[in-house]
């Protein structure tokens, strides 16, 4: 149950398009279609923006989208905006009805 | 919504008790799940629990001393925290589970800090 490897941060200018990439194992992300990304403001809970690999919960941005391939998934942020700078977790479902997070990733935008 | 309770100030080894309780949905038809965030650090996932409390799984480094539970009737779920370490300080977060593996309603967390 090894966390998820995530890059500690992305930056980008306002515009922009960046990826964030989440790998993980044949147990977890490579095993499964149960990939989300929840984003995370300093103080506050996390919010849930891609679930099961690419599907936009309602009331999300359509900015944000999701793909995977293998053991590695992917967050992609499209015309990068002020109010995207934020933490971004990924987390996958895992053997044994367990679950796993990424490291986590600081967007910074420029 | 979710609203825990329960967290503090405790000394190693100390027990203590998480609770989160549910409004404004059936609780009793979904899955629930505990994750935590130490000071400056990342989420870690801890526990689910099965909708009627016959299932539990956890995170292999908790084994033994963290237990989760429910309670439908008072619409809510438990951490049970025995022996409790310094490295267990973080914030505490009970999550709603939905079919497709993810975790789409979050409470805010209540502190729990583990010294002496």
């Amino acid at each position: 149950q090894s966390a998820l490897t995530q890059p500690a941060s992305v930056s980008g200018s306002p515009g922009q398009s960046i990826t964030i990439s989440c790998t993980g194992t044949s147990s977890d992300v490579g095993n499964y279609k149960y990939v989300s990304w929840y984003q995370q403001y300093p103080g506050e809970a996390p919010k849930l923006i891609i679930c099961e690999v690419n599907n936009r919960p309602s009331g999300v941005s359509s900015r944000f989208s999701g793909s995977k391939s293998g053991n590695t998934a992917s967050l992609t942020i499209s015309g990068l905006q002020a109010d995207d700078e934020a933490d971004y977790y990924c987390t996958s479902y895992a053997s044994g009805k367990t679950y796993v997070f990424g490291s986590g990733t600081k967007v910074t935008v420029l | 919504q979710l609203v825990e309770s329960g967290g503090g100030l405790v000394q190693p080894g100390e027990s203590l008790r998480l609770s989160c309780v549910a409004s404004g949905y059936p609780f009793s038809n979904f899955w629930m799940t505990w994750v935590r965030q130490a000071p400056g650090k990342g989420l870690e996932w801890l526990a689910n629990i099965k909708e009627d409390g016959s299932e539990t799984y956890y995170v292999d480094s908790l084994k033994g001393r963290f237990t989760i539970s429910r309670d439908s009737a008072k619409n809510s779920v438990y951490l049970q925290m025995n022996s409790p370490r310094v490295e267990d300080t973080a914030l505490y977060y009970c999550a709603r589970v939905r079919k497709g593996g993810f975790f789409d309603l979050w409470g805010r967390g209540t502190l729990v800090t583990v010294s002496s």
